[in-house]
């Protein structure tokens, strides 16, 4: 079983829709998660952390649950920039670790 | 802005040959990770560098190789290389104290 679990999609959604992700993880240990964006053929950037009390940022809205292993991310009124590959990161010890990425989520946002 | 910069952008090369790849992190950062990013994969962790010496490891085999200057840039070397070896080559640093990673726009390398 892989560490970090995604649903490929493509996930493809109007315009204002409102869309989640999940993200599955194994090895409880890690103590930091991350959504990162990916547009096609760019390296990834950073979206937001995730944390159990949830975490907001305008339309987003991340969430981890440490019981279940399980991470989400919303995006509320999509816009067509966030057209992008979603990838669910979870860090293995801080800087003196390494990142674990997700396979990623493409989220397509049509007019 | 210094950020992390990568060369080359993109690099072709024959089954077989060696190549290199540089990285020379955001000013400031002390750790270089090196990921590798197949065609609709996420980033796997290839190695990490801090005080010039390998770190951590992924799982790669030993044809991947690397080194750190004492001005924290880093090098990624491949041998041997194969088809399968085609990727988005990407280079993160970081402070080893925290504070996150930033990501260069990567090499893309293709094998034939």
């Amino acid at each position: 079983r892989k560490e970090v679990e995604q649903d490929p999609g493509p996930f493809n959604v109007p315009e204002g829709a409102t869309v989640a992700f999940n993200c599955t993880y194994s090895n409880s240990a890690s103590q930091s998660f991350f959504w990162y964006r990916q547009d096609c053929r760019k390296e990834p950037k950073l979206l937001m952390s995730v944390y159990s009390s949830g975490n907001e940022d305008g339309r987003f809205t991340a969430q981890l649950n440490r019981a279940s292993q399980y991470i989400s991310l919303l995006i509320r009124d999509s816009k067509l920039s966030d057209s992008a590959t979603y990838l669910c990161v979870k860090d293995e010890g801080g800087s003196q670790g390494n990142l674990i990425f997700g396979k990623g989520t493409k989220l397509s946002v049509k007019p | 802005d210094a950020g992390v910069t990568q060369s080359p952008t993109h690099l072709i090369k024959t089954r077989g040959q060696q190549v290199t790849l540089r990285c020379s992190p955001k000013s400031g950062h002390d750790t270089v990770s090196w990921y590798q990013q197949a065609l609709g994969q996420g980033p796997q962790f290839i190695f990490q560098y801090y005080e010039e010496e390998e770190r951590q490891r992924g799982n790669f085999p030993d044809r991947f190789s690397g080194h750190q200057f004492p001005n924290y840039s880093s090098e990624l070397n491949v041998n041997a290389l194969l088809l399968g070896d085609s990727a988005l080559y990407l280079c993160a640093s970081s402070l080893t104290q925290g504070g996150g990673y930033t990501f260069g726009s990567g090499t893309r390398l293709t094998v034939v």
